[in-house]
């Protein structure tokens, strides 16, 4: 198993629709989730970290679960500009999934 | 505060050439970074640095060489470039503040290696 895996995409969504990615990882003891946004040639910004079950900013939402060892993005009522990559890592030393490509359309 | 800055923004190698990518960063962060990330592969970590002098192998070090110069500076040198180097290459920074330590990334180096 890859330590980080995450839905291969591309994700080709609505304007105002919602849409979730799920990241799954190896190293149980991890306490430390990010999920980053790449915009097309450009570096990756980070969107959310996650140090507990979950976290919420605005039409984004972070969930955690361990049992399953899996982080899930939730994005509400999507808009263009959230078109592009998403990357998930975590760890202390940043291991990085592949991304999901999402494309929001008009 | 500029954050993360690297260079050269863009390189051409020819096979067999050397090169040393500049990376600083002014948030007087303790850990930088050096990753490269190909096309449907995410990011992939070459070699890190914990602290001002100390250098660790990340996932992909071979045929590569880093020195942390001071706090500010982490450079990363091919000796010898092959083309299977071609890539986009980022450096980064983090601190650890309680439980959080999030990373922030340079513009990249498009490095090709004709």
């Amino acid at each position: 198993r890859k330590e980080v895996e995450q839905d291969p995409g591309p994700f080709n969504v609505p304007e105002g629709a919602t849409v979730a990615f799920n990241c799954t990882y190896s190293n149980s003891a991890s306490q430390s989730f990010f999920w980053y946004r790449q915009d097309c040639r450009k570096e990756p910004k980070l969107l959310m970290s996650v140090y507990s079950s979950g976290n919420e900013d605005g039409r984004f939402t972070a969930q955690l679960n361990r049992a399953s060892q899996y982080i899930s993005l939730l994005i509400r009522d999507s808009k263009l500009s959230d078109s592009a990559t998403y990357l998930c890592s975590y760890g202390q030393n940043f291991v990085f999934g592949p991304g999901t490509r999402l494309s929001v359309l008009p | 505060n500029a954050g993360v800055t690297q260079t050269p923004k863009f390189q051409v190698l020819k096979t067999g050439q050397s090169m040393t990518l500049q990376c600083a960063q002014d948030m007087n962060h303790n850990s930088m970074y050096w990753y490269r990330q190909d096309p449907g592969m995410g990011l992939r970590l070459i070699y890190y640095s914990a602290s001002e002098g100390t250098t660790d192998k990340g996932e992909v070090p071979n045929g590569y060489n880093v020195s942390r110069l001071n706090k500010r500076e982490f450079s990363l040198r091919l000796e010898s470039a092959a083309p299977s180097q071609t890539s986009v290459y980022f450096c980064a920074s983090s601190e650890q503040t309680g439980s959080s330590y999030e990373q922030y990334f340079g513009p990249g180096t498009r490095l090709t290696v004709t």
